[in-house]
């Protein structure tokens, strides 16, 4: 079975500094890992994904993040915060049969302080 | 193109009462998904559809029903509403039902049941 596990429900860094948000990934296959972003009463947008082709991965707005298989891991990164970036982020991955729906963290908001 | 779109946007209800969540999408995709949304839960499936004219069971389907109208249309229904079911329902759609395929989501629906 799939499952993620993020790390921290409230993460506030100041406005310039780096943003790290953990995803760590449970897998009984090699997963495809989504990480999407919620702004305020609205639907989720996706920011980046895994699907094997390279481990480090590069998204909208500035994100990127590394899967790491010996530390079952997929965190999320931004050198230098903005105060847009201010949202809930959720690490995701897929089902690998029958609906192949997201399995999802319990998301992180991320606060930016000016 | 709209994307996922949803219907309403806010409803309140009271317990017993019934009512449809209605979903589109303009992206010609095969797959759409509903799932409801959790303070500290993350997303959980509620009831898929790999494509037109068949529907399935996700992680939470008990209380709801659902109609794959056409390909574009997929609705939610609550036929006897609990307090239960209070949460913020997201449409989620797909080009084919696929572990590496992005899923797009509409804004959501807020409901309330008293």
């Amino acid at each position: 079975a799939q499952s993620v596990t993020q790390l921290g429900s409230h993460v506030s860094v100041s406005e310039g500094a780096l943003v790290l948000l953990r995803c760590n990934y449970s897998s009984s296959v090699p997963p495809y890992l989504f990480w999407y972003v919620q702004y305020p009463n609205q639907g989720l947008q996706l920011l980046l994904k895994y699907t094997s082709a390279a481990t480090l991965v590069k998204g909208i707005n500035g994100f990127e993040a590394e899967f790491k298989k010996s530390e079952t891991s997929f965190h999320l990164t931004k050198p230098s915060a903005h105060m847009s970036d201010a949202a809930e982020y959720f690490c995701a991955v897929s089902a690998v049969t029958g609906a192949n729906n997201l399995f999802f963290g319990t998301g992180t908001r991320l606060t930016v302080i000016p | 193109n709209a994307g996922v779109t949803q219907t309403p946007k806010f409803q309140v209800l009271k317990t017993g009462q019934s009512m449809t969540l209605q979903c589109a999408q303009d992206m010609n995709h095969n797959s759409m998904y509903w799932y409801r949304q959790d303070p500290g839960m993350g997303l959980r499936l509620i009831y898929y559809s790999a494509s037109e004219g068949t529907t399935d069971k996700g992680e939470v389907p008990n209380g709801y029903n659902v109609s794959r109208l056409n390909k574009r249309e997929f609705s939610l229904r609550l036929e006897s509403a609990a307090p239960s079911q209070t949460s913020v329902y997201f449409c989620a759609s797909t080009e084919r039902t696929s572990s590496y395929n992005e899923q797009f989501f509409g804004p959501g629906t807020r409901l309330t049941v008293l």
